[in-house]
């Protein structure tokens, strides 16, 4: 199958730093790829869809100005969590989508101190 | 709204026993996608079967099949000779005409020894 990495996979910051999430589609050119958020024995939520080439699409209750989202290739979307808070802190999972199936990456776990 | 229900939130099954899991959904859609993904420990989505609702014959791979019974929209998972391995959060989707997933919420299999 296809195969999808993130980075990094751990992540430990203080309260009020940006943190920059990568997700790479490695052996396919996902033009759409979607991050989730995770919280611990729950299902994966969907935040937002990210699009090569334009704006994100961000689902309802999430904010974009707090998540920015880049897919400025066809091969990486960026996560960017501003000004973090410890209620950020989730297990963050991204997934590129090649025809009807997505393929996840390995996810990251973000710690807000 | 498109819904996904897994009714049972934990199982546990003997080694080289068959188990299967439930999953019923609700949407309006006559073509979709349906998925069983399994979240081992690590955390790592891993695709295990798909089913495209058009097709009547139900998916199969290697141990791993489905039934799906459109009409009554329910799309459970027999898993056959469990394995140790296959320990893991398993999650029902449907993917929908906008290419989202929605997950259900899981169902936690314990294969014992």
């Amino acid at each position: 199958g296809a195969v999808v990495s993130q980075h990094p996979s751990w992540v430990i910051c203080k309260s009020g730093t940006s943190v920059k999430i990568e997700c790479r589609s490695l052996d396919f050119q996902a033009t759409t790829m979607f991050w989730y958020r995770q919280f611990p024995k729950q299902s994966l939520m969907l935040m937002a869809t990210s699009n090569e080439g334009s704006k994100a699409t961000y689902e309802q209750g999430v904010e974009k100005d707090k998540f920015l989202i880049n897919h400025a290739s066809l091969t990486l979307s960026t996560l960017t969590v501003t000004s973090a808070h410890p209620e950020d802190s989730s297990f963050y999972i991204c997934s590129g989508a090649q025809g009807e199936t997505q393929y996840f990456g390995p996810g990251t776990r973000l710690l807000v101190l | 709204a498109q819904t996904v229900t897994q009714s049972q939130p934990e199982m546990s099954v003997q080694e080289a026993e068959t188990v299967t899991l439930s999953c019923t959904y609700d949407t309006s859609e006559n073509n979709y996608y349906l998925f069983w993904y399994k979240q081992p420990p690590s955390r790592q989505m891993i695709l295990v079967i798909r089913q495209e609702a058009y097709k009547q014959q139900n998916a199969t791979e290697n141990r791993f099949s489905v039934n799906f019974q459109k009409a009554a929209k329910s799309f459970s998972l027999k898993i056959s000779d469990s394995q140790l391995g296959d320990t893991a959060m398993y999650f029902c989707a449907f993917m929908n005409r906008d290419d989202k997933i929605i997950f259900g919420k899981g169902t936690r299999l314990h294969i014992l020894p």
